[in-house]
């Protein structure tokens, strides 16, 4: 079945960029996503691509995405105290249904 | 708007005792699903319902049931609860064709 994994933990400094990074299985995806969870709190949307885009900016995040190595990253840039939480990389081939989600990347950022 | 909401938000069961997860969303969306979170694993899709009426299973579906007699409610039922089912669950909707699914703030349940 579909598979995304990310590394479990990052750490950096205030004002330094984050990058987490991800890798996915299936070639049909439609859509990847990145989701913030902050302690004890649902799931945030913070920015999603379509597959056949490579890039997709939104103020401080940057998302890349390589379609033939299948691999997806988010670059916080500045990145602040209150960036510290999990972010969740998921794949969707059918329009922002059926996700399936990678483990989660917990950042703490270090003042 | 609420948006999704789940309630209780926190529950312990024994084992072998049964009880509903409530979902409600006031989107109209069409589209209504359950996770499970386990730590180091992500969301993991319990079932999922395309409209009023229709439901399915998704990658752990065992010891679950739903039901989606209302676009509005998606219920979620443990018939036995067993502690395997420890986890904080969440749920969520998208409207068809949408590409944003909206999430509950989770259940944290515990099975002791």
């Amino acid at each position: 079945g579909e598979d995304v994994e990310q590394s479990l933990f990052l750490s950096v400094r205030e004002g330094d960029s984050s990058v987490i990074n991800c890798t996915y299985t299936d070639s049909s995806s439609t859509y990847l996503y990145w989701y913030k969870q902050e302690p004890g709190a649902g799931l945030q949307l913070l920015t999603y691509i379509f597959s056949n885009m490579d890039m997709k900016q939104d103020q401080r995040l940057t998302v890349l995405l390589n379609k033939k190595d299948k691999h997806l990253s988010l670059r916080i840039a500045d990145t602040q105290t209150g960036d510290s939480a999990i972010y969740f990389c998921a794949e969707s081939n059918n329009y922002g249904q059926n996700f399936v989600f990678g483990p989660g990347t917990r950042l703490s950022v270090l003042p | 708007n609420a948006g999704v909401t789940q309630t209780p938000k926190f529950q312990v069961l024994k084992t072998g005792q049964s009880m509903t997860l409530q979902c409600a969303q006031d989107m109209n969306h069409e589209y209504m699903s359950w996770y499970r979170q386990d730590p180091g694993m992500g969301l993991r899709l319990i079932h999922y319902s395309v409209g009023a009426g229709i439901t399915d299973q998704g990658e752990v579906p065992n010891g679950y049931n739903v039901s989606r007699s209302t676009t509005e409610d998606f219920p979620l039922r443990l018939l036995s609860a067993a502690p395997s089912q420890t986890s904080v669950y969440f749920c969520a909707s998208s409207r068809a064709g949408g590409t944003e699914a909206f999430f509950g703030q989770g259940t944290r349940l515990t099975v002791v």
